[in-house]
């Protein structure tokens, strides 16, 4: 079975350009969450989606903004990068069971801020 | 808002046993994660509790205490490729949704 896949990889951008992350969930989730993690951190919370309606966003700024797809795939958008916004971007999509929901992570997207 | 703290650093050998713990500020939450990364990879989930005790997942055993705000991942007859980030997560009780919170992580570094 496909695993959440997420493109690009690898990118590099400069300071104030603009990037669109990709993000297909595991066929049969309807919720896809992002997350951004820098070195030495855990992942932290950014947007969370299902049934393409936003029901969560982070502590981040209006920057970055996300919108899921009829197909529950999902983008995120970050505007006027900034150095600090250099992370690797996770996506990963659930069953949005509110108890647990487990997320199964895709394996990210490294963005480079130069 | 939830904070959790884990040790930074854990070194051990292989084939022994090894305890990362988990301490939390929270109000309320739903039960408590735990994640495995390894370097460049995605985190995956490993264990779940959503009661106090101890639940057990091959080598993998994990523990909570809701009254001593207190968990911990127990990982036996430790292997190399268990070297690895592990993290504990948990969500807000609230009546709407609310998003998983991470620790910091715990690196393992499993030794010869």
């Amino acid at each position: 079975d496909a695993g959440v896949t997420q493109s690009p990889t690898h990118l590099i951008k400069t300071r104030g350009q603009q990037v669109t992350l990709r993000c297909s969930p595991i066929s049969g989730h309807k919720s896809v969450s992002w997350y951004q993690q820098v070195l030495g951190q855990g992942p932290q919370f950014i947007f969370q989606y299902y049934e393409k309606e936003e029901r969560g966003r982070g502590n981040f700024p209006d920057r970055f903004s996300a919108r899921q797809f009829p197909n529950y795939s999902s983008e995120l958008n970050v505007n006027a990068l900034l150095l600090g916004d250099s992370a690797l971007y996770l996506c990963a999509s659930s069953l949005n069971d509110r108890v647990r929901d487990t997320q199964y992570f895709g394996p990210g997207t490294r963005l480079t801020v130069l | 808002g939830q904070s959790l703290e884990q040790p930074s650093e854990v070194t051990a050998v292989e084939g022994a046993i090894v305890q990362i713990n988990c301490t939390y500020q929270t109000s309320g939450f739903y039960g408590l994660s735990w994640y495995q990364q390894h370097d460049g990879g995605a985190p995956t989930f490993l264990s779940y509790n959503a009661l106090d005790g101890l639940e057990e997942t091959g080598r993998f055993s994990s523990f909570l205490s809701r009254s001593d705000s207190y968990g911990y991942l127990l990982l036996q007859e430790l292997q190399m490729k268990d070297s690895a980030s592990y993290f504990c997560a948990v969500r807000a009780l609230n009546s709407g949704n609310t998003p998983l919170v991470f620790g910091k992580g715990t690196r393992l570094s499993v030794i010869a």
